[in-house]
């Protein structure tokens, strides 16, 4: 099983405050994805990065992919209450099984008005 | 559209009762997937589908079976339940090939008494 870490695992801030969220593996993989998951609901994907140093924006949020597909960062700019929520970090190789898709522990982020 | 759906959401059962968690998806996945999630373990795999008549072992399959009922359905079934399988449940599908993107169903929240 391929390990992909989160870091931190938790963190709370002040609203208006950014912040970076890490993932990091010593695997190589073809593709890496980005979850959000709110109390009480299943996860929702986010973005796929694919690339190597690839870079997605969606609104105040960042994502890279590292440029040899191990690591990836989540900053978001601003943070505002509504970001609160459990970001999950996926990653996959073509080809594999369900083994091929790997999840990290997750980050716990709290965004305080 | 639907999307995954997962039945029932929530479940109170007695230590070496029975009972099947159903999913079913409509975005005409070939693989699907049986996640548990616990504090600070992150998701863990089951048992996975990865495609119509096909189901493999995951991390922890210990005390599950699964039916892969047709390609829209996937259930998951705890034959005897203990208070080790007090958990949340999460179905979820994905195409076989590229990136993985998985998308979950609401989750199904049981406690073994």
């Amino acid at each position: 099983t391929q390990l992909l870490e989160q870091s931190p695992q938790f963190l709370s801030i002040q609203e208006g405050e950014n912040l970076t969220v890490y993932c990091n593996s010593s695997s190589v993989f073809s593709s890496l994805q980005w979850y959000r998951q709110e109390p009480g609901e299943g996860p929702v994907l986010l973005v796929t990065v694919v690339t190597g140093g690839e870079v997605k924006k969606l609104k105040r949020l960042t994502f890279q992919f590292g440029d040899a597909r191990k690591d990836s960062s989540l900053h978001i700019t601003a943070a505002q209450p509504g970001d609160t929520g459990l970001y999950l970090c996926a990653g996959s190789y073509s080809g594999g099984g369900a083994d091929g898709l790997t999840f990290g522990k997750g980050t716990h982020l709290i965004i305080q008005p | 559209n639907a999307g995954v759906t997962q039945t029932p959401k929530f479940q109170v059962l007695k230590t070496g009762q029975s009972m099947t968690l159903q999913c079913a998806q409509d975005m005409n996945h070939n693989s699907m997937y049986w996640y548990r999630q616990d504090p600070g373990m992150g998701l863990r795999l089951i048992y996975y589908s990865a495609s119509e008549g096909t189901t493999d072992k995951g991390e922890v399959p210990n005390g599950y079976n699964v039916s892969r009922l047709n390609k829209r359905e996937f259930s998951l079934r705890l034959e005897s339940a203990a208070p080790s399988q007090t958990s949340v449940y999460f179905c979820a599908s994905t195409y076989s090939v590229g990136p993985r993107e998985a998308f979950f169903g609401q989750g199904t929240r049981l406690t073994v008494v």
